[in-house]
């Protein structure tokens, strides 16, 4: 069984570059997540989807900040213009969506952002 | 917003002890779940808990939950060095709606 995987594991970019990272959820499962984490805290929400739709957006950082899910497989998160400030490691989860056994959720190993 | 917070925020214990760790939530909820994160890595999920439960159990953890106090504890018995990882707490904000994590607890485990 492939877990969720995350394309690149580290990204080193220099601020102002636009930077996209990619999420490909266990094959099964309907909702995606990304979010965010930076040293010391736990992972903070940004945005998911369910299929292709994007039910939560109001989270995104800032409007620096974009997600897509087209097909309703794997989604890309999108960072225009970085700021320092953006470095952290961003985190893709996928689950199914059980309405009455909980929403547990799979992690991949997150993308490492630096921004110089 | 944080739904949940883990106290302690860090604990160093011996090989062999136990480790409790707690989390407080804000609002009423339909299950919580416990996750654990080695250094640099993803979110491993370890246990998840319903309202309706009072204490669950899987290996050498054990999880209690309290409606009424709005908390939650999360006990790793006979704790080895390879427990050494941070651990958060995560309910949803209503019904099916995505998890939201607490600042976690770091754990030590010496050996």
């Amino acid at each position: 069984d492939t877990g969720v995987s995350q394309d690149p594991r580290h990204k080193i970019t220099k601020r102002g570059q636009n930077v996209t990272f990619r999420c490909d959820p266990i094959s099964e499962h309907n909702r995606l997540y990304w979010y965010r984490q930076t040293l010391g805290q736990g992972p903070e929400f940004l945005t998911y989807f369910q299929n292709e739709a994007q039910l939560e957006k109001s989270r995104l950082l800032s409007d620096r900040f974009s997600a897509e899910r087209p097909k309703g497989s794997f989604s890309t998160l999108e960072i225009q213009r970085t700021e320092q400030g953006d470095s952290a490691m961003y985190l893709c989860a996928s689950s199914t969506l059980w309405q009455n056994s909980g929403n547990t959720i799979y992690f991949g190993e997150g993308s490492w952002l630096t921004v110089v | 917003s944080q739904q949940g917070e883990e106290d302690p925020q860090a604990l160093s214990i011996q090989e062999g002890e136990n480790a409790t760790m707690n989390c407080s939530y804000k609002t009423s909820i339909n299950n919580l779940q416990w996750y654990r994160q080695n250094s640099g890595r993803g979110l491993v999920h370890l246990i998840l808990i319903r309202s309706n439960e009072r204490e669950k159990h899987s290996g050498r953890l054990r999880v209690t939950l309290d409606t009424s106090k709005k908390s939650s504890s999360l006990l790793i018995t006979a704790s080895r060095a390879a427990d050494t990882a941070s651990y958060f707490c995560a309910t949803p904000f209503s019904g099916n709606t995505p998890l939201v994590f607490g600042k976690g607890t770091r754990l030590s485990v010496i050996a």
